[in-house]
């Protein structure tokens, strides 16, 4: 079992639409997650971080936490074609070895379409 | 506030060949991250500096790769006798501790390496 996983994609949503990226991660402990956005050839940006269960909104952005399903969401409302790009999750964990570096996903490929 | 620099953006070498790779962080950072991305692959961990100590290694980091932070501010990372499956996209990062902050990661531009 891969310690992130993302569905890879790409996930496709029209302009306008809600995109709904999916993340879940194996180590129950984990503490901190993060949303990246990457274009293609690119390094990753921060777009979020969120630490407690519930949601937390920025913009048009909101990431979603439930630690007990180990399961954490990134929505995207009223999507654009600049939002096209990769999304990675990505998690810090507390125990030894794990509580500094971030464990990423594969990253989801989102395509916004005209 | 300037953001991670790293240098060069991309290099190109032989097999066999020694290669570096600078990484300046966000000023009073004191953690610095190397990372490494393969196409289709999310970052995967290299080690990092807490100032200017080495407090981590992956065990991805072979004893053809070193890293140092001399003096708690840039960082290199050297690859000795590069091998084709060294080509990949090098990130670096940097994030602060303190109290009130979470220890985010802001990553720089990246260096691609292409081993030939």
């Amino acid at each position: 079992q891969k310690e992130v996983e993302q569905n890879s994609g790409p996930l496709s949503v029209p302009e306008g639409a809600i995109a709904s990226l999916n993340c879940t991660y194996s180590d129950r402990v984990s503490q901190s997650f993060f949303w990246y956005r990457q274009y293609s050839g690119k390094s990753p940006e921060l777009i979020m971080s969120i630490y407690s269960n519930g949601d937390k909104e920025d913009g048009r952005f909101t990431a979603q936490l439930n630690k007990a399903s180990q399961y954490v969401s990134l929505l995207i409302r009223d999507s654009q074609p600049s939002d096209s790009a990769t999304y990675l999750c990505a998690v810090k964990g507390i125990r030894a070895g794990t509580a500094s570096k971030l464990t990423f996903g594969t990253g989801t490929r989102l395509q916004v379409t005209l | 506030d300037t953001g991670v620099s790293q240098d060069p953006r991309h290099k190109i070498t032989k097999r066999g060949q020694n290669v570096t790779f600078r990484c300046d962080p966000i000023s009073e950072h004191n953690r610095l991250y190397w990372y490494r991305q393969t196409l289709g692959q999310g970052p995967e961990f290299l080690t990092y500096f807490q100032n200017e100590a080495q407090l981590e290694k992956s065990r991805l980091l072979s004893n053809r790769f070193s890293a140092e932070r001399p003096k708690g501010s840039f960082s290199t990372l050297e690859i000795q006798r590069t091998e084709q499956g060294d080509s990949a996209m090098y990130l670096c990062a940097s994030s602060y501790t303190g109290l009130g902050k979470g220890d985010t990661q802001y990553f720089g531009p990246g260096t691609r390496l292409t081993v030939l």
